[in-house]
């Protein structure tokens, strides 16, 4: 599996626009960018998915580079239900096979 | 999505016994079942991948024989920790994913072995 590099943290304020980058510098042409976050104590949950074109949903928006060597998870307006890890991992499926999670960025969101 | 019930959410059990993890897919047949485990400040790391019908496939490094799944239906799958000591203790967390849905993860089981 291609490997990603998230930070390993960040801040932002309650209601403001949150950021969250991803280096994925050896994706290949058929994997996709998943977006996943774990509150604590609890099992992972699906942000957002995307292969080449920028993706929205009602959570967050993806944008995704051209060279595809990067993505951006980006949180409209962060409240503090959103405080938790945030996860980018490639897959070459959508569904169906094995995830290989990293370290993932722990999001704080200040008040 | 699917729905996914992982039960139960915590268990506290003693140094050689034996604890059962169920995983049950609720709304969607899951021939393959994921189980991933996550010690304290890590990442989650799958630990095998459970067919049924079959045999699990278990990752590098994940003692097969310490850890017994079993998947025997379409909605369940068991993750059973044999003769459990201090150092499994974790948070086991299964997954399912139905095509077209991306992956959908139980609750999480907090393992303690005192």
């Amino acid at each position: 599996d291609a490997k990603t590099t998230q930070p390993n943290s960040m801040e932002s304020n309650e209601e403001e626009p949150v950021h969250l980058p991803c280096n994925h510098s050896t994706i290949s042409g058929t994997d996709y960018i998943h977006w996943y976050r774990q509150l604590p104590s609890q099992g992972p949950e699906y942000v957002i998915h995307g292969l080449t074109s920028n993706v929205n949903n009602r959570m967050a928006s993806l944008a995704i580079a051209e060279d595809r060597k990067s993505s951006t998870l980006i949180l409209h307006r962060a409240t503090l239900r959103d405080a938790a890890v945030y996860y980018c991992i490639l897959s070459q499926e959508t569904s169906g096979s094995r995830l290989t999670f990293g370290e993932g960025t722990q999001l704080t969101v200040n008040p | 999505g699917a729905v996914v019930s992982q039960h139960p959410s915590w268990v506290i059990c003693k140094s050689g016994t034996s604890v059962k993890i169920e995983c049950r897919s609720l709304d969607f047949q899951a021939t393959t079942m994921f189980w991933y485990r996550q010690f304290p400040k890590q990442s989650l790391m799958l630990m095998a991948t459970s067919n049924e019908g079959s045999k699990a496939t278990y990752e590098q490094g994940v003692e097969k024989d310490k850890f017994l799944i079993n998947h025997a239906s379409l909605t369940l799958s068991t993750l059973t920790v044999t003769s459990a000591h201090p150092e499994d203790s974790s948070f086991y967390i299964c997954s399912v994913s139905p095509p077209g849905y991306g992956y959908t993860f139980g609750s999480g089981t907090r393992l303690t072995v005192v």
